[in-house]
């Protein structure tokens, strides 16, 4: 345990269906990043937030994507209209900006399946 | 797009040394040498990182060549749990630094 949450762990959605996935970072970080990973593949790289400020966004995230960190806490990641492509594991990882070796610790991540 | 490569698969005896090469020929001076494995159904989970000198911790140790183009991550006494996916990658220090994965090498220890 990392110490990093994720919620639900499991969600099977039909298609045209909206999805919202939570993340509880550990405490004290102030970064709060957010992955897709397809069977296979490593983790794709989604989105990052610095306290509250969503600073990057992959060109993955499509409009269909929203993510929010609204007091720099936990997160929240939306997905409208799910299509079977979104279906894959979503991990949450956090860190501390002033930690000296960069590390990220992640969550155990929610498997979307789209049916 | 991934700057490392590594082996698609790799095993190893149970309790033998395991030793995961990665090139990364084009890293630039202010990266480092990141390594994170993926146990099935886990997240990722930092091993050890290095610039230029050869680092190890409680987990492995991490050997980088003097031209700084590969690297090996040894694990020393492989037990079954060190089964995994292991990433090489190379990131600025400096940066946010979002982590770009490649498709890792899967490190199965045999009894």
């Amino acid at each position: 345990d990392t110490g990093v949450s994720q919620d639900p762990r499991h969600k099977i959605t039909k298609r045209g269906q909206n999805v919202t996935f939570r993340c509880d970072p550990i405490s004290e970080h102030n970064r709060l990043y957010w992955y897709r990973q397809t069977l296979g593949q490593g983790p794709e790289f989604l989105t990052y937030f610095q306290n509250e400020a969503q600073l990057e966004k992959s060109r993955l995230l499509s409009d269909r994507f929203s993510a929010e960190r609204p007091k720099g806490s936990f997160s929240t990641l939306e997905i409208q209209r799910t299509e079977q492509g979104d279906s894959a594991m979503y991990l949450c990882a956090s860190s501390l900006a002033a930690a000296a070796n960069n590390e990220q610790f992640f969550g155990p991540g929610t498997r979307l399946t789209v049916l | 797009d991934a700057k490392t490569t590594q082996p698609p698969s790799m095993d190893c005896a149970e309790g033998r040394a395991a030793n995961l090469p990665c090139n990364h020929s084009t890293i630039s001076g202010n990266e480092y040498v990141y390594w994170y494995r993926q146990i099935h159904s886990q997240g990722p989970q930092y091993i050890i990182h290095g610039l230029k000198n050869n680092e190890t911790n409680e987990m492995a140790s991490l050997i980088i060549t003097e031209d700084r183009k590969s690297s090996t991550l040894i694990l020393p006494h492989a037990t079954l749990r060190d089964t995994a996916v292991y990433y090489c990658i190379v990131s600025a220090y400096s940066s946010a630094s979002k982590i770009i994965f490649g498709s890792g090498t899967r490190l199965s220890i045999r009894p």
